[in-house]
């Protein structure tokens, strides 16, 4: 039973354009919502949170938003730069548990 | 200041060979992780810890055992291994629960089990 599923398993957008990354979940008991970014060889990093009382949050480059009557977020990267290619991981977190998605691989082409 | 390390990097077993990951943190942090990633399947939760001296299980908690000695270290064994435990292991950490909760996470140890 997948809580927080990320059906695109991957993305590829040209540098400069918008990222979408979407994220559904099954459960409206969570308080959070969380993305991570991860590279290669390395651990997951927090990248962005939105509590489950606001519709959005934006931090530089990169906004969230959140659509609760639909259980649906996403992730918008822009402008996307070759940087940001790596494995974006949705989660949703209810005090200090945590469930993730999948993931999505994002490239980003130069 | 290294935030979360793992030990080791790599590991190679053979089936039925016992072995122990070490997790350290030097942010004080309260609560501790171990996750898996699979192909597919995200991050799943094995065993956590709310505190020193305490450990509860997570999501796929068979076939591994726990322990939080001391605040700063949070070890993950395996008695016997198989197959199935090949993964790729992550150790986190985070402060307080009643925020976002976010986690500080590990590189990452990638066990091969023959």
């Amino acid at each position: 039973d997948q809580q927080v599923k990320q059906n695109s398993p991957s993305l590829s957008v040209q540098e400069g354009r918008i990222s979408i990354l979407n994220c559904d979940y099954t459960n409206s008991m969570f308080d959070y919502f969380l993305w991570y970014k991860k590279y290669p060889a390395e651990g997951p990093t927090f990248l962005i949170s939105i509590s489950s009382i606001k519709d959005k949050n934006e931090d530089g480059r990169f906004t969230v938003f959140l659509n609760k009557s639909a259980k649906h977020l996403s992730l918008h990267i822009v402008p996307s730069q070759p940087g940001d290619s790596a494995v974006y991981f949705c989660a949703a977190s209810r005090g200090f548990k945590t469930i993730f998605g999948a993931g999505t691989r994002l490239f980003v082409k130069a | 200041n290294a935030g979360v390390t793992q030990t080791p990097k790599f590991r190679v077993l053979k089936t039925g060979q016992s072995m122990t990951l070490l997790c350290a943190q030097d942010m004080n942090h309260e609560y501790m992780y171990w996750y898996r990633q699979d192909p597919g399947m995200g991050l799943r939760l094995i065993h956590y810890s709310v505190g020193e001296g305490t450990t509860a299980k997570g999501e796929v908690p068979d076939g591994y055992n726990v322990s939080r000695l001391k605040k700063q270290n949070f070890l993950l064994g395996l008695e016997s291994a198989a197959p199935s435990q090949t993964s790729v292991y992550f150790c986190a950490s985070s402060y307080l629960a009643g925020t976002a909760n976010e986690q500080f996470f590990g590189p990452g140890t990638r066990l091969t089990v023959l």
